[in-house]
């Protein structure tokens, strides 16, 4: 199932700078995108998220971008500080299929002080 | 800030036993979802839950597999007769509705043996 994709298992930044994470999927038919964040041992934490009858949505440093023409989805954290280092999941949601969420692999962000 | 609390954190059981999962939703939450992540594979989508009756479920949960909430507060997740395949990481999510975020639990490390 590669319905949800994250290319990058990886990204470095230095602190103060901006990290960008990017996402793309296959379904058209997917309505609602969320971007999650998760530290070992613990489980998902909700960060953001964005609905497909908008193409941005910002809350302080997160920003959510959304190309549906693309079918591409990205996060931008500015700036960026050594406590977001984490794995970053991005995910996708159908209303018309239990709003049962497909998650991405997830990308390692690496925030270097 | 409320959380969704999952029981037991880590439950290891021979191959053949029933067990139960539990987790208790954030309280103003009605909807109500499993999910799994086996050991460096994607967080999967187990079923979804609202109004006391499975609104969607995965090819995953299949009928060695149950959900109910059995007293208003708890709610479970219940496999029948474990199989080795059946090891992962079980995450409980809870929801306030379609196009709003879900929130999620730390899991229980499930180990069949």
């Amino acid at each position: 199932d590669q319905q949800v994709k994250q290319n990058s298992p990886s990204l470095s930044v230095q602190e103060g700078r901006i990290s960008i994470l990017n996402c793309d999927y296959t379904n058209s038919m997917f309505d609602y995108f969320l971007w999650y964040k998760k530290y070992p041992a613990e489980g998902p934490t909700f960060l953001i998220s964005i609905s497909s009858i908008k193409d941005k949505n910002e809350d302080g440093r997160f920003t959510v971008f959304l190309n549906k023409s693309a079918k591409h989805l990205s996060l931008h954290i500015v700036p960026s500080q050594p406590g977001d280092s984490a794995v970053y999941f991005c995910a996708a949601s159908l209303y018309n299929a239990g709003n049962m969420l497909t998650f991405g692999g997830g990308t390692r962000l690496m925030v270097k002080p | 800030e409320p959380e969704v609390t999952q029981t037991p954190s880590h439950q290891v059981t021979q191959m053949g036993q029933e067990v139960i999962l539990r987790c208790v939703p954030i309280s103003n939450h009605l909807y109500f979802y499993w999910y799994r992540q086996i050991l460096g594979q994607k967080v999967e989508f187990l079923v979804s839950f609202y109004n006391n009756e499975i609104s969607e479920k995965s090819e995953i949960f299949d009928d060695q597999f149950s959900v109910e909430r059995p007293d208003g507060s708890n709610f479970t997740l219940k496999i029948r007769s474990t199989k080795l395949e059946d090891s992962a990481m079980y995450f409980c999510a809870t929801g306030t509705g379609p196009f709003q975020p879900q929130h999620f639990g730390d899991g229980t490390r499930l180990s069949i043996l």
